[in-house]
């Protein structure tokens, strides 16, 4: 069964540094998303993106967030520079409603940022 | 305001016994409920949507709208149904999932 991946597993990186979280998302689905789980919270949604377009956005989804999709498979997430509480688990998902009937997400297995 | 509460954090059952993991939910319209688990290592899956009103692994869900309540049940737990649990919902406009602060089951041998 096809999968989301996500690349890299864990990212550790300097605090006012940038960082771009790389997802390639199910390659016949529309609907593209970022979750992020700070340790030991729960799953937030950050943002959602469909047509090339943000569709939508939480209060979390900042001017120092950003997400692309720089050519037919990926699917990135930048944060422009990063804060100690930007340490979190992200996770991309997936979906495209027009099969599923639904709104059934497929999860990536997350990238683990670490902001020091 | 939207909101999920799972009121347990962990919950312990037997192997054999049965499980209910609750589920509460507030909402100003009529969204769609799910369950998704995440066993060890592994990523978040769905298990269960309100609308498909089906069986997965032997769990169930009803939505019950009185209460605002999707309840997940399973009359004879296993030990493979060990893992994380979290209810979410999604409005009838929007695509994102709003997740609850999840409910680790373990299943005692």
């Amino acid at each position: 069964e096809p999968e989301v991946t996500q690349t890299p597993s864990h990212q550790v990186t300097q605090m006012g540094q940038e960082v771009i979280l790389r997802c390639v998302p199910i390659s016949n689905h529309l609907y593209f998303y970022w979750y992020r789980q700070i340790l030991g919270q729960k799953v937030e949604f950050l943002v959602s993106f469909y047509n090339n377009e943000i569709s939508e956005k939480s209060e979390i989804f900042d001017d120092q967030f950003s997400v692309e999709r720089p050519d037919g498979s990926n699917f990135t997430l930048k944060i422009r520079s990063t804060k100690l509480e930007d340490s979190a688990m992200y996770f991309c998902a997936s979906s495209d409603h027009r099969t599923s009937g639904s709104k059934k997400q497929y999860f990536g297995p997350g990238t683990r940022l670490t902001v020091t | 305001a939207q909101r999920v509460t799972q009121p347990e954090k962990l919950l312990s059952v037997f192997k054999g016994a049965p499980v209910e993991l609750k589920c509460n939910y507030s909402y100003s319209g009529s969204p769609e409920l799910f369950w998704y688990v995440q066993y060890s290592r592994q990523r978040l899956q769905l298990l269960l949507r309100h609308i498909s009103r089906e069986s997965i692994k032997g769990f169930t869900a009803d939505l019950n709208k009185g209460e605002t309540s999707f309840h997940l049940k399973k009359p004879f737990a296993q030990e493979e149904d060990s893992a994380m649990y979290y209810c979410a919902l999604s409005g009838p406009g929007a695509n994102n999932l709003f997740f609850g602060t999840g409910t680790r089951l373990t299943v005692i041998p």
